[in-house]
């Protein structure tokens, strides 16, 4: 079956500075890829998503990156801010869209320090 | 999008007994799932939900243990059974439309005592 594993476990930075997240998984058949963030006491929420077809995509201060041929994907965050303190996980499947048994990887809790 | 709603948010249980945990979505959804996430780790699926028909239980969850019910497209129960302290977790529903993307009621910390 699918193994992603996330690295780093935690990661401090300055607000305003950028912070990566990288995963890579083992099951060559995977084609989506999804970025949850999970705030203290609340369920993950869904931030961005990439599939197989594409190499990056970007929302606004947020952007994934992946490489098939490697097998592994990034989250960026630029500019952070306070409140993009939380736990990130990145998750992978071999089924497009959300009707899918998704692996998760293990969770970055990220802090953004003023 | 769909909204779901998972209760209770927390409870507080004795060890030995049972807990159902509820999750109500507000559009019929194709898949529902639960899954378990102990304290710092990430998410680990238990089963998988299904409408009419008994669920499908990933490595090292059963029936017995984490009985699930779906008896329609917007609702489904998680029992937590026979509980003991290694059981305190936070469990988390998830539910999927046909082709988009699924998203997740906001859990349910148990503690058993």
């Amino acid at each position: 079956g699918e193994n992603v594993e996330q690295h780093p476990s935690t990661l401090s930075v300055q607000e305003g500075d950028s912070a990566v997240i990288k995963c890579t998984y083992s099951d060559s058949a995977s084609n989506y890829f999804p970025w949850y963030k999970q705030e203290l006491g609340k369920g993950p929420q869904l931030i961005i998503d990439i599939r197989s077809n594409v190499g990056e995509k970007k929302d606004q201060r947020i952007a994934v990156t992946l490489n098939k041929t490697a097998k592994h994907f990034s989250l960026h965050i630029t500019e952070t801010q306070p409140e993009d303190s939380a736990v990130y996980f990145c998750a992978a499947s071999n089924e497009r869209g959300g009707g899918n048994k998704l692996t998760f990887g293990t969770g970055t809790q990220l802090k953004v320090e003023l | 999008s769909a909204v779901i709603s998972q209760k209770p948010s927390r409870d507080i249980c004795q060890r030995g007994t049972s807990l159902t945990i509820q999750c109500q979505v507000d559009s019929q959804v194709t898949m529902m799932f639960w899954y378990r996430q102990q304290p710092g780790q990430s998410l680990t699926l238990i089963a998988t939900a299904n409408q009419g028909s008994e669920a499908t239980y990933e490595s090292g969850f059963v029936i017995d243990k984490f009985p699930i019910s779906r008896p329609n497209l917007t609702f489904s129960t998680l029992t937590v059974s026979n509980m003991s302290p290694e059981d305190s977790s936070i469990y988390l529903c998830r539910a999927a439309l046909a082709n988009t993307e699924a998203f997740f009621g906001q859990g349910t910390r148990l503690t058993v005592v």
